[in-house]
């Protein structure tokens, strides 16, 4: 089983639509947990931090999950702009990140 | 601010031939990773550095791999006798530390002909 796991996708959504990913994380005692949006060819760009608490920031809302173990991140009202590949990030542990595979999202007109 | 800079922005060159990879962290990140994407795949963790503490390596696939970092600044990760297989975009992040959220350079696209 792989450490941080992701739905590949693709989600192909309207624009307007609401999206949501989830990405299950392997070890309990993961800390700091991130998503980074990745455009094709491009690096990974961080979107937001995760906190237990949960954290909204703008159209992008992160939730954590640890009874679970699983990291939550839902798009309202998509736009075309936001067609990229999702990557969830973990501190396994480890000093450094763990990424999932990402979820690919096509936000179509 | 000035984010990660990374150069060459893209290399090509022979099987064979050994090339350097260097990275430019953001000022006052003490920490630094090097990671390795391969088309259509995932982030590759091949080394890390944090200040003057002895890197963990445990990423790096082969000998022919290797990185050094002096002090807090730039680093170079060296890749000798390439191999067709070495071809990928290398990514270099920064951070304040354990922890905390990287932030990735534009990345070195290398090509092994």
């Amino acid at each position: 089983r792989k450490e941080v796991e992701q739905d590949p996708g693709p989600f192909n959504v309207p624009e307007g639509a609401t999206v949501a990913f989830n990405c299950t994380y392997s070890n309990s005692a993961s800390q700091s947990f991130f998503w980074y949006r990745q455009d094709c060819r491009k690096e990974p760009k961080l979107l937001m931090s995760v906190y237990s608490s949960g954290n909204e920031d703008g159209r992008f809302t992160a939730q954590l999950n640890r009874a679970s173990q699983y990291i939550s991140l839902l798009i309202r009202d998509s736009k075309l702009s936001d067609s990229a590949t999702y990557l969830c990030a973990s501190y396994m542990g480890r000093r450094a990140l763990t990424f999932g595979s990402g979820t690919r999202l096509q936000v179509q007109p | 601010g000035a984010g990660v800079s990374q150069s060459p922005s893209n290399k090509v060159t022979e099987k064979g031939k050994d090339v350097e990879l260097r990275c430019d962290p953001i000022s006052g990140h003490t920490a630094l990773y090097w990671y390795r994407q391969r088309l259509g795949q995932g982030l590759e963790f091949l080394i890390y550095f944090q200040g003057n503490s002895a890197p963990d390596k445990s990423g790096l696939p082969s000998d022919r791999f290797s990185a050094e970092r002096t002090g807090e600044s730039v680093s170079t990760l060296t890749i000798q006798r390439t191999q067709q297989e070495d071809s990928a975009v290398y990514l270099c992040a920064s951070s304040l530390g354990g922890n905390q959220p990287q932030h990735f350079g534009d990345g070195t696209r290398l090509s092994i002909l």
